[in-house]
């Protein structure tokens, strides 16, 4: 069964702190996603990464980076915490063969709340 | 992509089949269908995608009309575990990474 992890389920930060989510999988993917799923906005894609240091925008970067040093790990950076950035993150990893781009696996997610 | 229409809700006695359909009329040679569902305050989950030929895994089995305008995902003995809301996306397949979108979806429930 592919496992993706996340390092945390709940957090509490306070504006302006750095936060670090990481997200582990296990399946050997190429490809990782972070997102963040906010009620009435639905899924929306902040970065992903198609190979280990490589990195590409998706639709709300601003005020986040990701780093891949590792095929397995992928971590996403709020750099300076804001209240609007108090979301559910989820990651999710999928295999790099044609077809199967949007066969992605989920974390748990982190439900972030930033005060 | 090729917009879906699917049902807002669905009830299903547990033990019996769930079938939950989906209509993409506008959808073109070259798009799959993929079912995802989404159990509350749990990140989704993939279960199931196809092109043309009907398909079956561990977790349901898709049906894809001859003309490729609708499908139907089938849960063949839902359980309690199995309440959640249940997206179809249509997209084409490509090796890169692309965004995941979800419509409203079928919030089915299971009930005993």
């Amino acid at each position: 069964d592919v496992k993706v992890t996340q390092s945390s389920r709940y957090l509490v930060k306070r504006t302006g702190e750095k936060v670090f989510l990481e997200c582990v999988q296990d399946m050997d993917h190429e490809n990782m996603f972070w997102y963040r799923q906010d009620p009435g906005l639905g899924l929306r894609l902040i970065y992903f990464s198609y190979d280990v240091k490589m990195k590409e925008k998706g639709d709300i970067p601003e005020g986040y980076s990701v780093s891949r040093e590792k095929k397995e790990r992928f971590s996403l950076i709020l750099e300076s915490a804001s209240t609007n950035q108090t979301s559910m993150y989820l990651c999710a990893s999928s295999p790099q063969r044609y077809t199967a781009t949007y066969e992605q696996y989920f974390g748990p997610g982190t439900r972030l709340t930033v005060t | 992509d090729a917009k879906t229409t699917q049902p807002t809700s669905m009830d299903c006695a547990e033990g019996r089949a769930a079938n939950l359909p989906c209509n993409h009329s506008t959808i073109s040679g070259n798009e799959y269908v993929y079912w995802y569902r989404q159990i509350h305050s749990q990140g989704p989950q993939y279960i199931i995608h196809g092109l043309k030929n009907n398909e079956t895994n561990e977790m349901a089995s898709l049906i894809i009309t001859e003309d490729r305008k609708s499908s139907t995902l089938i849960l063949p003995h839902a359980t309690l575990r199995d309440t959640a809301v249940y997206y179809c996306i249509v997209r084409v397949a490509s090796n890169a990474g692309n965004m995941l979108t979800f419509g409203g979806g079928t919030r089915l429930m299971v009930k005993p």
